[in-house]
């Protein structure tokens, strides 16, 4: 079955620190990943996306994930944290052979303190 | 562009009573999502539609919630009756539905907050 795993629920770095997000995925094909961002009353942004190709992709805000498929990962990372990246993270996993179907994990709640 | 339109914003209702929630996805999305996120747990998909035809309900508990794009646009939501643990966010996606390329972003909307009592 399907999976994504945020092994952190919670994570507090200072402001201009850096921040790694981590996710892991159990997929029984191809996977497409993405990282979306939460505002609290707020719907889901896209940060950003990988289909194939460059391991290493650049997204909004700054933000970077790298996927290495040996260990099922997609880590987001951030090399200095604004006060205004505060939010919930969430991974999403999906397949073309599930029909686009996503899978997220529970998210990580970030919060920066000044 | 205008994003994902969904409303109401928030809703409280007792339990047992029945509730709608509706959803405008962005211009020329064959693709509509229905998810549901519970407090402290990511997105579950409950309802994926093409056009107007349903391509994914497994996780949809039928015996309560109904689902329906009619006319391949606006999709509607309902729940009754509604339980204490219906309490949750339900968020609308859209996506371009270009089927086959399996590479497709989907664009959420702001969410409908629902409070059962």
């Amino acid at each position: 079955a399907q999976s994504v795993t945020q092994p952190d629920i919670h994570i507090t770095v200072s402001e201009g620190a850096s921040l790694e997000l981590r996710c892991n995925y159990s997929y029984g094909a191809t996977p497409y990943l993405f990282w979306y961002v939460q505002s609290p009353g707020q719907g889901l942004q896209l940060l950003l996306k990988y289909f194939s190709g460059d391991t290493l992709v650049q997204g909004i805000k700054g933000f970077e994930a790298e996927f290495k498929r040996s260990q099922s990962s997609f880590n987001l990372r951030k090399p200095s944290v604004h006060w205004s990246d505060a939010a919930e993270y969430f991974c999403a996993v999906g397949a073309m052979e599930y029909g686009n179907k996503l899978v997220f994990g529970a998210g990580t709640i970030l919060r920066v303190k000044s | 562009e205008a994003g994902v339109a969904q409303s109401p914003r928030y809703k409280i209702i007792e339990k047992r009573q029945s509730v709608a929630f509706w959803c405008n996805p962005i211009s020329g999305h064959a693709t509509l999502y229905w998810y549901q996120q519970i407090l402290g747990q990511g997105p579950k998909l409950l309802i994926q539609f093409q056009n107007n035809g349903v391509v994914d309900d497994s996780q949809l508990p039928k015996d309560r919630f109904s689902a329906e794009r009619l006319k391949g646009v606006d999709s509607t939501l309902k729940i009754q009756p509604a339980k204490l643990e219906d309490s949750a966010v339900y968020l609308c996606a859209s996506s371009l539905g270009l089927t086959g390329i399996g590479q497709e972003t989907q664009y959420f909307g702001p969410g409908t907050r629902l409070l059962v009592l």
